[in-house]
């Protein structure tokens, strides 16, 4: 089954607020990717962590590792409805060649 | 540059019926995937292809079979479709099988089972 779990699964926000989804493994992680899916769209490669306790921003996006690699964050400071879309982080348990994908977080705008 | 290319877009059969999805990429990636996306389950891996001539099986393969045609193409074919198998059909690809490099993905295959 699915070892890794995002919440929550739907947010909705004023425009101009923050917003936050949280990825949860319940095993170690080697890396985790995060992707953005536009309504109607396909998933899109945001950014990748490796390092335990890793933090990343890429303009309103803040991406943070977990210090033991189980747990991973993405915040977006003041929303905009350009943010509209599903977040999904992805992550390779250690030992497992595949990438598991997390439920997924669907956010949406309101104006 | 077209990146990763799925045909087609979209499909609608009858119980039974089988049907082959076409997945290529130009990128010269070393890795495949065929992913199905249903509502609230996130994307669930059928079956992989990491290198040209070798496909393995993903979390959810059951009735499923894929071909692995040359380092560009990916194919994946339903034999007897059933219902269940309803659901956005994603071919991805990645640069090798190392799993830090992004998935890069087409725009998928609408797929409808009646």
């Amino acid at each position: 089954g699915q070892q890794v779990m995002q919440i929550p699964q739907y947010q909705h926000v004023q425009e101009g607020e923050d917003f936050t989804t949280y990825c949860n493994s319940s095993t170690t992680l080697s890396n985790i990717q995060w992707y953005k899916q536009r309504p109607g769209g396909h998933p899109v490669f945001l950014i990748q962590l490796v390092k335990s306790g890793e933090v990343k921003k890429q303009k309103r996006l803040t991406f943070q590792f977990g210090e033991a690699k189980k747990n991973s964050s993405l915040h977006i400071t003041a929303t905009q409805t350009t943010d509209v879309g599903t977040y999904f982080c992805a992550g390779r348990i250690v030992g497992n060649e595949k990438l598991t994908f997390g439920t997924g977080t669907r956010l949406t705008i309101i104006p | 540059n077209a990146g990763v290319t799925q045909t087609p877009k979209f499909q609608v059969l009858k119980t039974g019926q089988s049907m082959t999805l076409q997945c290529a990429q130009d990128m010269n990636h070393n890795s495949m995937y065929w992913y199905r996306q249903d509502p609230g389950m996130g994307l669930r891996l059928i079956y992989y292809s990491a290198s040209e001539g070798t496909t393995d099986k993903g979390e959810v393969p059951n009735g499923y079979n894929v071909s692995r045609l040359n380092k560009r193409e990916f194919s994946l074919r339903l034999e007897s479709a059933a219902p269940s198998q309803t659901s956005v059909y994603f071919c991805a690809s990645s640069a090798d099988r190392g799993l830090r490099q992004p998935q890069h993905f087409g725009d998928g295959t609408r797929l409808s089972i009646l």
